[in-house]
């Protein structure tokens, strides 16, 4: 049961376009949502993050779009550089018991900018 | 200075053998989990511990046992390895139990062969 839906599995795009990677949920009980990156050979590094009483948040290159009606949010990379090249993952965090909480990831999305 | 390590980087071994991943975090967190990543790279979690206390324990086989020593360390012993076992399996630290910023470490590849 994958609680965090993520496309595409793969995306490659020039250098200097948009990428844009979109996910999606339906447990309703989460409210926090970050995006993780992570380079090959290491661990995956938070990236940028949102709360569903925002529709957007911009951080540089980086902007995460939330539509909390249709429970769906996105990361888009505006001028996407070679050094972007990265596996991409969404993941959508909820409260397990009294203060702990549990991160769910999407399935990630492999990122190619081409010089 | 190395944030959360894990030893060792690569772990090539049989089927039935019994072999332990090690974890430590020099950022002071109190909360410390291990992840697993399969050949697709989904990302997983098996086990979380706060302050030494386990919190999180997902559908792990039981062959699969966290050690936490003190907060700064959480180790993991895998016995009697299978062929599914193989996977690389992430550390990971973070402040607290609220919506803090997990810290991976870079990952142990375990190959069963």
């Amino acid at each position: 049961q994958q609680q965090v839906k993520q496309s595409p599995q793969s995306l490659i795009v020039q250098k200097g376009g948009i990428s844009i990677i979109n996910c999606a949920y339906e447990n309703t009980a989460f409210d926090y949502f970050p995006w993780y990156q992570q380079f090959p050979g290491k661990g995956p590094a938070l990236l940028i993050a949102i709360r569903p009483d925002v529709s957007e948040k911009k951080e540089g290159r980086f902007t995460i779009s939330f539509n909390k009606s249709a429970k769906q949010f996105s990361l888009h990379i505006m001028d996407s550089q070679p050094g972007d090249s990265a596996t991409y993952f969404c993941a959508a965090s909820s409260t397990l018991s009294g203060s702990a909480r549990q991160l769910t990831f999407g399935s990630g999305t492999q990122l190619t900018v081409l010089p | 200075d190395t944030a959360v390590s894990q030893t060792p980087k690569y772990l090539v071994t049989q089927m039935g053998n019994d072999k332990s991943i090690k974890c430590e975090q020099n950022l002071g967190h109190d909360t410390m989990y291990w992840y697993k990543q399969d050949s697709k790279k989904f990302l997983k979690i098996m086990f979380s511990y706060n302050n030494k206390e386990l919190i999180i324990n997902e559908t792990v086989p039981n062959r699969f046992s966290p050690k936490s020593p003190d907060k700064a360390h959480l180790n993991l012993h895998i016995n009697s390895l299978e062929l599914g076992d193989s996977a690389v399996y992430f550390c990971a630290s973070s402040p607290g139990l609220g919506n803090s910023p997990l810290h991976f470490g870079n990952g142990t590849r375990l190959t069963v062969t």
